[in-house]
């Protein structure tokens, strides 16, 4: 299995500008997360899907961010304006079980945004 | 309330000395999982070791080894003999019965110096 995959591995994007951000899961995965690590604040979860449906938001900073998981495949977090406070490193993490058949998550490799 | 503690922040020894990063939790679950992640400097995160609240079972995996203690809330990670190669920062993890949700520490960095 090729993993998790996340594109793109780094962004430089102007204040304001729309940024969207990329994931694919491991096949057969059926929880998502997105988290956001920053040197300030460690790594944060924004939001997780399960079975393509989004269990928890409670961790997206604010209606700048969204993110979608339109089928098991892919998912998408989208920054809308991005501010050069969003800049940070984004991963993209998937796990195969759900209630008692918790598994560990793997993660991708990343997105570094940087927002000037 | 789920939460994950790693006290130190950073750790430096010298090539071949046994180190241990130390990881404290708190679950109202009566069955939870715990993990250990290791981020080297190029970033990426790199799965360990998970541990089911129900095994209590000590495990040894080359020169790692992790002490689960329910008793003291503890999920230990000791290195061996550490290697140049062992620098990164290291993360403990929790989840519990909701959905698969992952609580984070704030992460330990070990430097180990040649």
């Amino acid at each position: 299995d090729a993993g998790v995959i996340q594109s793109p591995r780094h962004e430089v994007t102007e204040m304001g500008q729309e940024v969207t951000l990329r994931c694919k899961p491991i096949s057969g995965h059926n929880s998502l997360f997105w988290y956001r690590q920053t040197m300030m604040r460690g790594l944060e979860l924004l939001i997780y899907f399960n079975n393509n449906v989004p269990i928890d938001d409670s961790g997206m900073p604010e209606d700048r961010f969204s993110a979608k998981m339109p089928n098991a495949s892919f998912s998408t977090l989208k920054i809308q304006p991005s501010e050069p406070r969003d800049s940070a490193v984004y991963f993209c993490a998937s796990s195969g079980g759900t209630g008692s058949m918790n598994t560990e998550a793997f993660f991708g490799q990343g997105t570094r945004l940087t927002v000037v | 309330a789920q939460k994950v503690t790693q006290a130190q922040t950073e750790i430096s020894v010298v090539e071949k000395e046994d180190v241990t990063l130390d990881c404290v939790y708190e679950t109202r679950d009566t069955t939870y999982y715990l993990f250990w992640y290791k981020q080297p400097p190029s970033g990426e995160l790199v799965f360990l070791i998970r541990r089911n609240s129900f095994d209590e079972q000590n495990e040894i995996s080359g020169r790692y080894s992790w002490n689960f203690q329910k008793s003291t809330s503890s999920f230990n990670f000791t290195i061996t003999a550490s290697q140049v190669v062992d620098s990164a920062v290291y993360f403990c993890a929790l989840s519990g019965d909701n959905f698969n949700k992952f609580y984070f520490g704030s992460g330990t960095k070990l430097n180990v110096k040649p």
